[in-house]
């Protein structure tokens, strides 16, 4: 079953926050975290591994809370750069495939 | 040279015929997989390939079919082109350990008139 990404879109101006949830009502092992840019492939940001762990890229973190079985991307004190459709993949068992949210369209401005 | 390569980046093609799409990597890995993204849908996938004697149906397999000619050689089939399979198509890849990155190619952009 998909997962539930929010919220569907987000406009920012440089320099301000905003945070992107991915819900699932199937226990979670993994959730992955993709941006893509218009007309390019989804890149990697980061993995998090049931337990709660929290990992950054660049002024970009994550954390996974494994009793809502939900995840969040922080994106922190937002660039230009950050602009794209944020894709969350999970990962149900260990070693299976990903099944990816529809995505939250971030738009950052001057 | 890009890891991940896929052919051709676009076609257009008409309702019937038969199409191939080509994915090749360098990156040494087991894992490939075949993905379609339609506006708003997110990435859903088709077929994925744990390694070469190993093929298993995603969420959205019927009208396509795969081959693993190789490690490094996943192609994905539409026998008979609809449509309603107008989309970005991609091919990914990942290490066998587990809960590893997937590496994305650039994508196939495909209408089917």
């Amino acid at each position: 079953q998909q997962p539930v990404q929010s919220p569907q879109a987000v406009i920012l101006r440089e320099g301000e926050d905003a945070v992107i949830n991915c819900s699932s009502s199937k226990a979670l092992y993994s959730v992955h975290w993709y941006r893509q840019k218009h007309g390019e492939a989804p890149v990697f940001l980061m993995i998090l591994l049931k337990g709660g762990e929290q990992k950054g890229h660049e002024k970009i973190s994550a954390s996974f809370n494994e009793k809502k079985q939900q995840s969040s991307l922080y994106l922190t004190a937002s660039q230009l750069s950050y602009s794209g459709t944020y894709f969350c993949g999970t990962e149900y068992g260990a070693g299976n495939k990903l099944t990816f949210g529809g995505g939250t369209r971030v738009l950052v401005k001057p | 040279d890009a890891d991940v390569t896929q052919t051709p980046r676009n076609r257009i093609t008409k309702t019937g015929k038969r199409i191939m799409l080509e994915c090749s990597q360098t990156k040494g890995h087991d894992r490939m997989y075949w993905y379609r993204q339609d506006p708003g849908l997110g990435l859903r996938l088709i077929y994925y390939s744990f390694d070469v004697k190993d093929i298993n149906k995603g969420e959205i397999s019927d009208g396509y079919s795969v081959s693993r000619q190789a490690q490094a050689k996943f192609s994905l089939s539409l026998e008979s082109a609809i449509p309603n399979q107008t989309a970005l198509y991609f091919c990914a890849t990942s290490d066998l350990r587990v809960s590893q990155p997937q590496h994305f190619g650039d994508g196939t952009r495909l209408s089917i008139l």
